[in-house]
């Protein structure tokens, strides 16, 4: 298995400028997770899946953020316009979930963003 | 009010020694605990779980569970030099449904030294 894909590896971009992230998540998992993670902030919750089903957006900072699931096999993360606050590394995560306790994910590599 | 707590570290153990992480959640519902291990630059690794209290066991590791006191800690026995990382705790904070979400402590930094 090739674990969870994340692409790029690396994104520095100008401030206004706008971001996408991507993610492949492990086949046959129905759940999908986009962390943030910072030195202060440490890793935080943006949005997560079930079932390609937006189920907890809470986390999202603002307008400025979408994220999408399109198919069982496919991700996105946007963020429109850039903000040098938004640098951070990003992680998508996946796991099998049935209803009941939650399993633990499987993490992709991550996406280190730098916004200047 | 944060909903994972741990100390931040370093943590700093010799070679062969048992080294203790410890972790305090505020949602008394919770009912789903996890540990994670990240070296530096790569991603978090889940390392075990646990949902009962009292302990558990795998390999090296321990995790103990005490509900009563909103506590989990994580214990590495016979610690070694590759077990120097970040060690996060995470805990699903809704009892049951489909929440299947995971808040994450701040990760205590372990050093053991050769």
């Amino acid at each position: 298995d090739a674990g969870v894909i994340q692409s790029p590896r690396h994104e520095v971009t100008e401030m206004g400028q706008e971001v996408t992230l991507r993610c492949k998540p492990i086949s046959g998992h129905n759940s999908l997770f986009w962390y943030r993670q910072t030195m202060m902030r440490g890793l935080e919750l943006l949005i997560y899946f079930n079932n390609n089903v937006p189920i907890d957006d809470s986390g999202m900072p603002e307008d400025r953020f979408s994220a999408k699931m399109p198919n069982a096999s496919f991700s996105t993360l946007k963020i429109q316009p850039s903000e040098p606050r938004d640098s951070a590394v990003y992680f998508c995560a996946s796991s099998f979930t049935l209803s009941g306790a939650p399993n633990g994910y499987t993490f992709g590599s991550g996406t280190r963003l730098t916004v200047v | 009010q944060k909903e994972v707590e741990q100390n931040s570290g370093p943590l700093s153990v010799p070679e062969g020694a048992i080294a203790s992480l410890n972790c305090t959640y505020s949602d008394r519902g919770s009912q789903s605990f996890f540990w994670y291990r990240q070296y530096s630059g790569k991603s978090p690794e889940l390392i075990m779980f646990i949902y009962s209290n009292g302990d558990k066991e795998d390999g090296r590791f321990t995790a103990q569970l005490n509900k009563a006191s909103q506590y989990v800690s994580l214990l590495i026995r016979d610690s070694q030099p590759s077990d120097s990382a970040t060690y996060l705790c995470a805990v699903n904070p809704n009892s049951g449904g489909s929440n299947y979400k995971l808040t994450f402590g701040k990760g205590t930094l372990l050093t053991v030294n050769p």
